[in-house]
């Protein structure tokens, strides 16, 4: 199957730091891709949709400014936490559909782990 | 918001037993999924049916699908301690990938 690789896969960080996350999609190209946050023992939050050459689409409550987000290339996606603070501790996945969008599934990284002092 | 809903919440039992997992959804949907995730780790997708399937096997996987009731079930037969994991149901209204909608997941441990 597809293969999206997450990086890194856990970071610890001062809080007014910015964190990069890199999301790429291994051996597909992926025109578009999904930035979700999950706290522990819940599930996936959908942030936003990152489009290769234009602007994300972020859910509501997602601050844009916060969150940046970049699609530069078919295969990379980053998500950029600006001004960490601990509050923005979390696990933070991405996933991609597949190159055959009629199997209709999503491919996922491993996940970030972020955790802001 | 989050449309699929899982229950049980969590799930304990012991090795060789089976396991069944429910998800109810709200709105229309193209196809339903299930995932896998490990703690700590992404999601793996198990299975895949179609709102024009009723019933769907994988190895040790049975999926059922009633759109009439707008739920799922997942059963994983003769379970093992590796199957221990977090299970999510997700809705897809067929628009590649977007709005796809994750239940809350149920938590199942596999006691051997």
């Amino acid at each position: 199957g597809a293969v999206v690789s997450q990086h890194p896969s856990w970071v610890i960080c001062k809080s007014g730091t910015s964190v990069k996350i890199e999301c790429r999609s291994l051996d597909f190209q992926a025109t578009t891709m999904f930035w979700y946050r999950q706290f522990p023992k819940q599930s996936l939050m959908l942030m936003a949709t990152s489009n290769e050459g234009s602007k994300a689409t972020y859910e509501q409550g997602v601050e844009k400014d916060k969150f940046l987000i970049n699609h530069a290339s078919l295969t990379l996606s980053t998500l950029t936490v600006t001004s960490a603070h601990p509050e923005d501790s979390s696990f933070y996945i991405c996933s991609a559909p597949g190159y055959s969008y009629s199997a209709g599934e999503l491919f996922f990284g491993e996940g970030s782990r972020l955790t802001v002092l | 918001s989050q449309q699929g809903e899982e229950d049980p919440q969590a799930l304990s039992i012991q090795e060789g037993e089976n396991a069944t997992m429910n998800c109810s959804y709200k709105t229309s949907i193209n196809n339903l999924q299930w995932y896998r995730q490990n703690s700590g780790r992404g999601l793996v997708h198990l299975i895949l049916i179609r709102s024009n399937e009723r019933e769907k096997h994988s190895g040790r996987l049975r999926v059922t699908l009633d759109t009439s009731k707008k739920s799922s079930s997942l059963l994983i037969t003769a379970s093992r301690a590796a199957d221990t994991a977090s299970y999510f149901c997700a809705t897809d209204p067929g628009n590649y990938g977007q709005n796809f909608v994750f239940g809350p997941g149920t938590r199942l441990s596999v006691l051997p």
